[in-house]
């Protein structure tokens, strides 16, 4: 079965400081991992997906397939990173397969 | 280009009622991915459609069903409601082309029942 962990439920950092989300999956083949964003009052948006291996808005998340991870990290957290962000595994019959969630905190 | 859009953005209903759902795709998506995402959790998948048909189902009873209509617009339908239905219902639509090039969610239906 496809499952996606997302241990932190709250996350709280200050500006200028590094940011670490972590995600765990479990799936028995080769997975595509997404992170999402939701900010206030906004729709689910994509945020990165690992295949493409880019970095948006300075946000880089590596595939660990050894610990079956997907972490989302960012050196230097800003006020406007401040969101809901869900780790995603897309693959087999479930489509897409969210976490619970972590809710990351900006402070000034 | 447009988004993908969900209505009514509300709506209350009683137990035991049947309720309606409507998405209308993103201009050139051919997919439709419906979404139940209850308060403090993450979405849940509840099925696809692609090319008017089911493409995939999660851990949903039969009494949550849907139709994708020929301009890949999509409803849910949720007969014999229950309390625990009540949850934001999400459409997420994308373009399969032999993988799915990443999915535009709507902004949601709220759906209570009482």
């Amino acid at each position: 079965a496809q499952r996606v962990t997302q241990p932190e439920k709250l996350l709280s950092v200050f500006k200028g400081a590094p940011v670490e989300l972590k995600c765990n999956y479990s799936y028995s083949g080769s997975p595509e991992l997404f992170w999402y964003v939701q900010y206030s009052r906004q729709r689910l948006q994509l945020l990165l997906r690992h295949i493409s291996r880019e970095s948006i808005k300075g946000f880089t998340a590596d595939l660990n397939k050894g610990e079956t991870s997907f972490h989302l990290k960012k050196p230097f957290a800003q006020e406007e990173d401040s969101a809901m962000y869900y780790c995603a595994l897309e693959g087999g019959s479930e489509k897409l397969v969210f976490g619970k969630g972590t809710k990351l905190t900006v402070n000034p | 280009e447009t988004g993908v859009t969900q209505s009514p953005t509300h709506l209350i209903k009683t137990r035991g009622q049947q309720v309606t759902l409507r998405c209308s795709s993103q201009s050139g998506h051919n997919t439709v991915s419906w979404y139940q995402q209850a308060l403090g959790q993450g979405p849940q998948f509840i099925f696809q459609y692609y090319r008017e048909e089911e493409n995939g189902r999660g851990n949903f009873p039969p009494r949550f069903s849907g139709l994708q209509f020929p301009n890949y617009s999509s409803e849910l339908n949720v007969n014999a409601l229950e309390l625990d239905d009540s949850a934001l219902y999400l459409c997420a639509s994308s373009l399969y082309q032999g993988g799915n090039y990443g999915y535009t969610f709507g902004s949601g239906t709220r759906l209570t029942v009482v």
